[in-house]
């Protein structure tokens, strides 16, 4: 059975902390994406990656960083957190391959973040 | 710039009578349109989803959408709602054309009672 597997489902952080949220999959996916998700807001892209070492920006980068350095972990990093970023952090993966099955993600439970 | 509209944020039905989550699109060609689901504490997951073949998608447990080119909507259905389809629904469009970069609505949370 496919996994997205994210490392904590909450996890609560001081303003100013740098804090770490893991991602790994074990399809052998390429992509892989971090969004967050707020009500009323629905999701929103953050960082996305198509290879190791390799990233992308989404619509709402600033504050964020992100790590690939094997192909099935992709880290998201809040260089020092703030109360804004407070969030529900979800990491998804995909299939690179041509045709329909590359449009699939596959999400992980979420990391719901707290920043006091 | 690729963009969906959920029209309603709840929608509320009782067990056993129909379901419409109303989605509607703004693409600059043809787009792929998906509709995903979250159960409480759950990852999302892909209800179905429309890539130009028949405009009547058939998708998991029960649900199917209709792709109106001319009313640029997308809407969910079900005839009957049972009380496991209490969730949030995504209505989500490809951002760009050959990507995977996915546009997400804002969400329309399904309540279902007995």
């Amino acid at each position: 059975d496919v996994k997205v597997t994210q490392s904590s489902r909450y996890l609560v952080k001081r303003t100013g902390e740098k804090v770490f949220l893991e991602c790994v999959q074990d399809m052998d996916h390429e992509n892989m994406f971090w969004y967050r998700q707020d009500p009323g807001l629905g999701l929103r892209l953050i960082y996305f990656s198509y290879d190791v070492k390799m990233k992308e920006k989404g619509d709402i980068p600033e504050g964020y960083s992100v790590s690939r350095e094997k192909k099935e972990r992709f880290s998201l990093i809040l260089e020092s957190a703030s109360t804004n970023q407070t969030s529900m952090y979800l990491c998804a993966s995909s299939f690179a391959g041509t045709g329909e099955t590359n449009e699939k993600l596959f999400f992980g439970s979420g990391t719901q973040l707290s920043v006091l | 710039a690729q963009s969906v509209t959920q029209l309603d944020s709840h929608v509320s039905v009782s067990e056993g009578t129909p379901v419409l989550l109303r989605c509607n699109y703004s693409s600059s060609y043809s787009p792929s349109l998906f509709w995903y689901v979250q159960h409480p504490n759950k990852g999302l997951q892909l209800l179905l989803k429309y890539t130009s073949a028949a405009t009547l998608v058939k998708g998991i447990n029960g649900f199917e959408a209709e792709f109106k080119k001319s009313e640029t909507s997308f809407h969910l259905t079900k005839p009957s709602a049972h009380m496991s389809d209490a969730a949030e629904y995504f209505c989500v469009v490809i951002g760009a054309a050959g990507t995977d970069k996915l546009i997400f609505g804002t969400g329309t949370r399904l309540q279902v009672f007995p």
